[in-house]
């Protein structure tokens, strides 16, 4: 089955206190993006990678570092959590050739930034 | 800029009833576009999507969308409102860097 995972699905951390986000997708894909989701604020995109090694800022890339050091792994780590980083994080996958191709999404992981 | 824009940020309807979601986008992004929903507590299913060909495009549960150039437009609609559709709604045109834009999403109430 097609899919992107994501782990852990649910966070409580402190400020200050480094954590990664894993992401894994299944199906191949080159191109790999982390969004957050706010309230009242729709999605947004945090960083994006076309293939592996390749990364780039995305719209909010503030206080998030990536990396892709193999084609299904995409992590997010914030190296230093503060509160306004707690937020819902997606992660998406999808071949980068074509719009045509559908963009999977992964089931979310909520995170609480104390 | 690319931009896109969802009128109403919340959506009531009685059941049976139509459904009409706006969304406009900026004329620089490319012609991509894509609808997703949100059910509570649960992640990002695609409804549908306008890539080429036929401006009117058809997706699951009974949602379609058409795609006005002219307009800058990709309103999503339903004939008639199930219970079932109440979730949050968002617009996505495609960016130029491969990503998707999103909206700030429409919430969709159905009422008995």
């Amino acid at each position: 089955e097609a899919q992107v995972t994501q782990n852990p699905r649910y966070l409580i951390t402190v400020t200050g206190k480094k954590l990664t986000v894993t992401c894994s997708q299944n199906m191949n894909h080159e191109y790999m993006s982390w969004y957050r989701q706010d309230p009242g604020l729709g999605l947004r995109q945090i960083y994006y990678s076309m293939n592996v090694e390749v990364t780039d800022k995305g719209d909010v890339p503030e206080g998030y570092k990536v990396s892709r050091k193999e084609k299904r792994n995409f992590p997010l780590i914030l190296e230093s959590p503060s509160p306004n980083q707690t937020s819902l994080y997606f992660c998406a996958s999808r071949q980068w050739a074509s719009w045509v191709e559908t963009q999977y999404f992964g089931p979310g992981t909520r995170l609480l930034v104390l | 800029a690319q931009s896109v824009t969802q009128l109403g940020s919340h959506v009531s309807v009685s059941e049976g009833a139509l459904v009409l979601l706006r969304c406009n986008y900026s004329s620089s992004v490319p012609p991509y576009l894509f609808w997703y929903v949100q059910y509570p507590n649960q992640g990002l299913q695609l409804l549908l999507k306008y890539t080429t060909g036929a401006t009117l495009v058809k997706g699951i549960n009974g949602f379609e969308a058409e795609f006005k150039k002219s307009e800058t437009s990709f309103h999503l609609t339903k004939p008639s409102a199930h219970m079932s559709d109440a979730a949050e709604y968002f617009c996505a045109p495609g960016g130029s860097q491969g990503n998707l834009i999103f909206g700030k999403g429409t919430k969709l109430s159905v009422k008995p």
